[in-house]
């Protein structure tokens, strides 16, 4: 969906760096959404905002941090990477009133 | 946390062919959601059933929320190549908002020709 830019799409990085996903969004929703994907685990929430400057972890929010400065973006970071962290990741928006969320294309983060 | 069971986890099926699959939960939801995953993108919301009982289609898709608000079912009928892809059932408490949605590991679909 073009409403949504996942950047970037693919990125290698080396164990123990920090690594920064951004998510962009041109939709005006207020609840951004950060999942990862992996086999064998389907969909798995790692944090989420209800608005600028509000977050809340999920299921999966070890290791992971976010800021939403800015109602259109996200931002993802991993303090120090590790391989466990080695996935797909998603962002995805929702606003009030309405079910479901529309996802990113994804960026898929090898942790060597 | 909650948990839901999607079945199966994959099928193997010849062009043509009717498609079934379900999710269940040990919870009850108010919403229930059913995506396509293409390889390489993001899920895509295929169908939304907003309350129990409803059946709803879109093509040659159909879905039903089930009447105990624990379970949904989604059905694809004469499958074609285009429809290969994993599919997830969602379900969620509110109709939107801050909750997340609670996903199913998919049903991988594979046709062959």
């Amino acid at each position: 969906d073009a409403g949504i830019t996942q950047s970037p799409r693919h990125k290698v990085t080396e164990t123990g760096t920090p690594v920064t996903l951004r998510c962009h969004q041109t939709e005006n929703h207020r609840y951004m959404y950060w999942y990862r994907q992996d086999p064998g685990h389907g969909l798995r929430l790692i944090h989420y905002s209800y608005g600028v400057k509000d977050t809340d972890k999920g299921e999966v929010s070890d290791g992971y941090s976010v800021s939403r400065s800015k109602t259109e973006d996200f931002l993802l970071t991993l303090e120090s990477a590790t391989s466990s962290q080695t996935s797909v990741y998603f962002c995805a928006t929702n606003t009030a009133g309405t079910a479901g969320y529309t996802f990113g294309s994804g960026t898929r983060l090898t942790v060597v | 946390g909650q948990q839901l069971n999607q079945s199966p986890q994959s099928m193997f099926i010849q062009e043509g062919e009717d498609v079934s699959m379900n999710c269940t939960s040990s919870s009850i939801f108010n919403t229930w959601l059913w995506y396509k995953q293409d390889p390489g993108e993001g899920p895509v919301l295929l169908i939304a059933l907003y309350k129990a009982g409803e059946l709803t289609s879109n093509g040659r898709l159909t879905a039903q929320f089930g009447i105990t608000r624990k379970d949904s079912f989604l059905n694809i009928s004469a499958s074609i190549p285009s429809d290969v892809g994993i599919y997830f059932c969602a379900g969620q408490l509110s109709g939107g908002g801050a909750d997340g949605l609670t996903f199913g590991k998919g049903t991988h679909l594979i046709i062959q020709p």
